[in-house]
C-alpha cells in the first residue's frame, strides 16, 4: 500500500513555455503533499506544502508564481512550471502524507529546459 | 542552520562486511522523528527505516539498524552483511513541522 504515481518521469521542454507535473496517490488520501527538487548529486530540497483545498506553503527563496501548486484533491496535486529556463531543469520530487506519520515519494520527474 | 548533518560524502564497503553511516541533527523539540532514506540509481526515494525519537530502543529492519542517542543528537545507520544492492545515496532526515528535511547524504559504494 501507499503508493504514489508521479507523471510525466521526463519532460522537455521549451524556453518559456510551462510544464505540468502531476503527483497522485493511488491507495490513500494524502492530507498533505510536499513538492521537493534535487540538482544532481545533491540533496532534495523542500520547494513547498501543499494541503488540500488551500494554497501552498512554499519555503523562502522559491518563487511561487513561477512554480504554481495545486491540491485539488486528496489524491492528486500538481506543480506547473510556468515560464521555464535552463536554470529550472531539475529533478522534482513529490511525497505525500497519509494521516499518520508516513511519507510516501513519488518516482521523481526529470525536467529538461532547451 | 542546517539541521541534519552527515559528514560522509562518500564511504565504500566490502561486499558481506558491516558498514556505518553516520548522521547528527540539530532540534530543540522532544519528540520527533528521524529517518533514513536510500536513493538507488533510479531516484526512487525509499524508507530504509524510522526512528521515534520518544522510544528508547533503536530501531530494526532486518541487516538495518540505527544507534540512537538522542542526548548526542546521533542518529547513525548500521548496515549489516552488506550487498551489491546497498549501493545509493543514503540520506538522513529530520521530521520538522509536519515537513522531512533531509541531510546532504552519503553515496556508499559496495566493493565486490
Amino acid at each position: 500500500g501507499a503508493v504514489v504515481s508521479q507523471h510525466p518521469s521526463r519532460v522537455i521542454c521549451k524556453s518559456g513555455t510551462s510544464v505540468k507535473i502531476e503527483c497522485r496517490s493511488l491507495d490513500f488520501q494524502a492530507t498533505t503533499m510536499f513538492w521537493y527538487r534535487q540538482f544532481p548529486k545533491q540533496s532534495l530540497m523542500l520547494m513547498a506544502t501543499s494541503n488540500e483545498g488551500s494554497k501552498a506553503t512554499y519555503e523562502q527563496g522559491v518563487e511561487k508564481d513561477k512554480f504554481l501548486i495545486n491540491h485539488a484533491s486528496l489524491t492528486l496535486s500538481t506543480l506547473t512550471v510556468t515560464s521555464a529556463h535552463p536554470e529550472d531543469s531539475s529533478f522534482y520530487i513529490c511525497s505525500a502524507r497519509a494521516w499518520t506519520v508516513q511519507y510516501t515519494f513519488g518516482s521523481g520527474t526529470r525536467l529538461t529546459v532547451v | 542552520a542546517q539541521t541534519v548533518t552527515q559528514s560522509q560524502p562518500e564511504m565504500s564497503v566490502q561486499e558481506a562486511e558491516t558498514v556505518t553511516l553516520s548522521c547528527t541533527y540539530d532540534t530543540s523539540e522532544s519528540d520527533y522523528y528521524l529517518f533514513w532514506y536510500k536513493q538507488p540509481p533510479s531516484r526512487q526515494m525509499i524508507l530504509v527505516i524510522r526512528q521515534e525519537a520518544y522510544k528508547q530502543q533503536n530501531a530494526t529492519e532486518n541487516r538495518f539498524s540505527v544507534n540512537f542517542q538522542k542526548a548526542a543528537k546521533s542518529f547513525s545507520l548500521k548496515i549489516s552483511d552488506s550487498q551489491l544492492g546497498d549501493a545509493a545515496m543514503y540520506f538522513c532526515a529530520y521530521l520538522r513541522d509536519d515537513k522531512i528535511i533531509f541531510g546532504k547524504g552519503t553515496r556508499l559504494h559496495i566493493l565486490p
